[in-house]
């Protein structure tokens, strides 16, 4: 079992750019989260994809976007990129889209995004 | 507002020595609380769950205690490891399914 893999591990790009970031659940799970994760602070929720819909969705602007695919992969696509948008993007995968015990969140290793 | 409070912020201890970190949230309605531990520069790895009717939950030597009345947990760290140097991140889910991160505590162990 791979677990939660994240795709690329860094990238580079510049202000004004468009970034896509990739995310593969753990096997058995159907449901993807994203986060931000700002150096020193905790993961901030962007949002979750679930039967290839987004289900929940947190305070970020609509720059976010994502998708989720029939293979439950998922995307997370940054526009016109801001300084302020450098950080670790963490994905998160989970059986249903709930937070009992049975929906415990399994975590990528993160792609680090920079913004010039 | 769901409120997830860590302390202390950092934390620097010697290898074998114990530590204790704390959470207050003000999370309503409660669902689970989780710790989890995050090396730099990787995602968070889930040590503890608790619910409701749970107070301690040990992992080899993590344990986390759970006071649901004051809204406070806490997460001891015994016989400290080099490889414990990390960030212990809590996060509090309601039932309606959102769940709130604290900041985390940065622990260093120091030989």
């Amino acid at each position: 079992d791979a677990g939660v893999t994240q795709s690329p591990t860094h990238l580079i790009k510049t202000r004004g750019q468009q970034v896509t970031l990739r995310c593969s659940p753990k096997s058995g799970h159907d449901t993807v989260s994203w986060y931000q994760q700002a150096l020193g602070q905790g993961p901030q929720f962007i949002f979750q994809y679930y039967e290839e819909e987004e289900r929940q969705r947190g305070n970020f602007p609509d720059r976010f976007s994502g998708h989720q695919f029939p293979n439950y992969s998922s995307e997370l696509n940054v526009n016109a990129l801001l300084l302020g948008d450098s950080a670790l993007y963490l994905c998160a995968s989970s059986y249903g889209p709930g937070t009992s015990l049975h929906n415990e969140q399994f975590f990528g290793p993160g792609t680090r995004l920079t913004v010039l | 507002k769901n409120q997830v409070e860590q302390s202390p912020q950092s934390l620097i201890i010697l290898e074998g020595k114990n530590c204790t970190l704390q959470c207050n949230y003000t999370v309503s309605p409660f669902s689970n609380l989780r710790w989890y531990k995050q090396d730099t520069g990787r995602g968070p790895v889930s040590l503890t769950i608790m619910t409701f009717s749970e107070n301690t939950k040990s992992n080899g030597r993590y344990t986390a205690t759970l006071d649901a009345d004051t809204k406070q947990s806490s997460l001891h760290i015994t016989a400290s490891q080099l490889s414990d140097s990390a960030s212990y991140i809590c996060v509090v889910s309601a039932t309606a399914g959102k769940s709130t991160f604290g900041d985390g505590t940065t622990l260093t162990v120091k030989p």
